[in-house]
């Protein structure tokens, strides 16, 4: 059975930084593109980030250039989003996902919240 | 950046009724348009992919059109697990996008 389990979200203050994991099960990791996609309160689902399968290339929403790193271990069966530099609107929960069709994704992870303020 | 918008962003409906919601990208995306459906506290559920592709275990009551900039989402007699909110997505270009969504309620 294919699992994604995220964790690392919590309540950090502007500024901060925060590191989110997400634990892959189920299937061989290192063959699928993988995403993080995140939905702010009352709000709809926003893309963030996107990495290879080899962690040789990586791509981001312009909201969080910069300051957020996508990266993977395949040895671990583990996605990663480093988050600097946080700020208020960062606060949502942030979904990974896996890559099935081209960028359309068919296993998602439970979300983990992220919640920024002072 | 590709925009895709959805209308409407909110509809009343009835179970049995049939629905029908329309997403428009900015240009053209061929056929790279997902359909998802959201419900709170769970993660999406992909019901479509490619515009049209019903995904394995989707009731056959869902069923995508469309391709180009102009695309709809149908599901054809309501029932009672489908009330959610439903997003559309690009996958022809990144930064990858999603429709603003539309919420389904209960009439």
């Amino acid at each position: 059975e294919v699992q994604l389990v995220e964790s690392g979200g919590g309540l950090v203050q502007p500024g901060g930084s925060l590191r989110l994991s997400c634990a892959a099960s189920g299937f061989t990791f290192s063959s699928y593109w993988m995403h993080w996609v995140r939905q702010a309160p009352g709000k709809g689902l926003v893309w963030v980030s996107r990495i290879k399968s080899d962690g040789s290339s990586t791509r981001y929403a312009d909201s969080v250039k910069g300051r957020f790193t996508i990266s993977r271990d395949n040895a671990k069966n583990t996605l990663y989003l480093q988050m600097n530099s946080l700020r208020a609107e960062d606060t949502a929960v942030y979904y990974c996902a896996r890559d099935d069709y081209g960028d359309a994704y068919v296993y998602w992870g439970q979300g983990t919240l992220v919640t920024v303020s002072s | 950046d590709i925009q895709m918008t959805q209308s409407p962003s909110s509809l009343s409906a009835s179970v049995g009724d049939r629905v029908t919601i329309t997403c428009r990208a900015s240009q053209s995306i061929s056929n790279y348009l997902n359909w998802y459906q959201h419900k709170p506290g769970k993660a999406p559920n992909l019901l479509i992919s490619s515009a049209s592709t019903l995904q394995s275990g989707v009731p056959s009551r869902f069923s995508g059109s469309g391709s180009g900039t102009d695309f709809t989402l149908t599901i054809s007699s309501l029932q009672p697990e489908d009330f959610a909110t439903y997003y559309c997505q690009q996958s022809y270009s990144t930064p990858i996008t999603f429709g603003q969504g539309t919420r389904l309620e209960i009439k």
